[in-house]
């Protein structure tokens, strides 16, 4: 089946500084996601990502649709204590999505 | 707007018994509700897909029989755990989807935590 490669796997890092995880796959993926889960609850859409080579802001993130759609990556400037929390990919295959394994943030104040 | 609710938020049940979990989208109608599970530390694991009015689409290697899922109404799908055992117990996700009137978007309930003694 499809499968996301999310890479770092946890990151720890000072308030202020920048932040950037990025999700690979073989198979080509139409839609890709970048969501942040809190402890307890559930994933929260940060970006959406809809064409190959786009390049979405919201905010402090910042995240691009690699051109051959086998790849995403997220960016987050000036990090801050609230931005901690697992950040997820996510591809939209079909009807479904196929979750990376996720990135954990944890920043120092 | 796009909101979903889950109720209970948590859940501690007997080994054996069944637990109904519900899953609400408030301000919108949504055709298709998926059900994900996620162990500690891990990712979501999708265990379902349910459109109203008909019958589940289930992931290789969940038990429709353990597993029940109805969407009987555009704002309501449950998921209920038969017979539970303690390997059940995980953090169980609901989404929904409203693709003519929102796109492939899905929006994310809070989840449910079981744990089965």
């Amino acid at each position: 089946g499809q499968q996301l490669n999310q890479s770092p796997q946890s990151m720890f890092i000072q308030e202020g500084e920048d932040v950037s995880m990025n999700c690979t796959s073989s198979s080509i993926f139409n839609t890709w996601l970048w969501y942040k889960q809190d402890p307890g609850e559930g994933p929260v859409l940060l970006i959406a990502l809809y064409k190959a080579g786009e390049l979405t802001s919201n905010g402090r993130l910042t995240a691009q649709f690699g051109i051959t759609r086998k790849d995403s990556f997220l960016n987050i400037s000036a990090s801050i204590p609230s931005d901690v929390g697992i950040y997820f990919c996510a591809g939209l295959y079909g009807n479904k999505l196929v979750f990376g394994a996720g990135t954990i943030l944890r920043v120092k104040s | 707007g796009a909101v979903v609710s889950q109720h209970p938020s948590w859940v501690i049940c007997k080994s054996g018994t069944s637990v109904k979990i519900e899953c609400r989208s408030l301000d919108f109608q949504a055709t298709t509700m998926f059900w994900y599970r996620q162990f500690p530390k891990q990712s979501l694991m999708l265990m379902a897909t349910s459109n109203e009015g008909s019958k589940a689409t289930y992931e290789q290697g969940v038990e429709k029989d353990k597993f029940l899922i109805n969407h009987a109404s555009l704002t309501l799908s449950t998921l209920t755990v038969t017979s539970a055992h303690p390997e059940d117990s995980s953090f169980y996700i609901c989404s929904a989807r409203s693709l003519a009137v929102l796109g492939y978007e899905q929006f994310f309930g809070p989840g449910t935590r079981l744990t089965v003694l």
